[in-house]
């Protein structure tokens, strides 16, 4: 399995700064995943970052509010634009589908976000 | 769209089994998953079972599987403190198609 780091681990922010969430692969990978977990809740999928094209968005979530970059196939970059509190969270990367089972994920360890 | 219901909370005595259910609704599921989320931490891959099959054993853990009901559950054998955690139930229709989650079922070992 794929050994996934997040930076930062934890951050506390104001309210209208933005926050960039990068996650970085020991070996290169396909797809890439971004998942908000808020508070007491299952995982949201944000988007698919696959290398070399644009960001997938699921419904409810747009470009301009959570920009992803995927400069190359071991990283990737979340950015939480404009934050207000509804958008503490847990923000977790995975990778997939592995050499494996498909759709296999593996996570990395999220990224805790705090908004005042 | 795709729908994974767990129930929130179970809490067994440490010695005793643990029986963790979900069930789902798209009958195109291919792959179903078991992850754990300990406290401050990511999600790790517990197991996972192919829908042509009905049972999955790996140690202490056993996965059954009802495709009939759309039904899947995680039974822990010999239950210890250091399973403690959120069990997520997880499901995919196979391909690249995205993997929808459960709603995740904290499981509390009291010692």
């Amino acid at each position: 399995s794929a050994v996934i780091s997040q930076k930062p681990s934890r951050d506390i922010c104001q309210r209208g700064t933005s926050l960039t969430i990068q996650c970085q692969v020991d070996s290169q990978v396909t797809m890439m995943f971004w998942y908000r977990q808020q508070p007491g809740q299952s995982l949201t999928l944000i988007a698919t970052a696959n290398q070399g094209s644009e960001a997938t968005y699921e419904s409810g979530f747009v470009i301009d509010k959570f920009p992803i970059s995927r400069p190359n196939l071991t990283f990737s970059t979340l950015t939480v634009s404009n934050m207000s509190p509804e958008d503490s969270s847990i923000y977790l990367c995975s990778v997939g589908p592995s050499s494996g089972v498909m759709n296999t994920q593996y996570f990395g360890p999220g990224t805790r976000l705090t908004v005042l | 769209g795709e729908d994974v219901e767990q129930s929130l909370f179970l809490s067994v005595r440490e010695g005793d089994s643990s029986v963790i259910n979900c069930t789902y609704t798209d009958s195109s599921s291919t792959y179903l998953y078991w992850y754990k989320q300990e406290p401050g931490a990511g999600l790790q891959l517990l197991t996972y079972i192919f829908s042509n099959m009905d049972m999955k054993q790996d140690q202490r853990l056993t996965v059954l599987l009802n495709k009939k009901d759309k039904h899947l559950s995680l039974r822990i054998a010999d239950t210890q403190t250091g399973d403690s955690a959120i069990y997520f139930c997880a499901e995919s229709s196979g391909g690249y198609q995205k993997v929808t989650f459960g709603t995740g079922t904290k499981l509390q070992v009291i010692p």
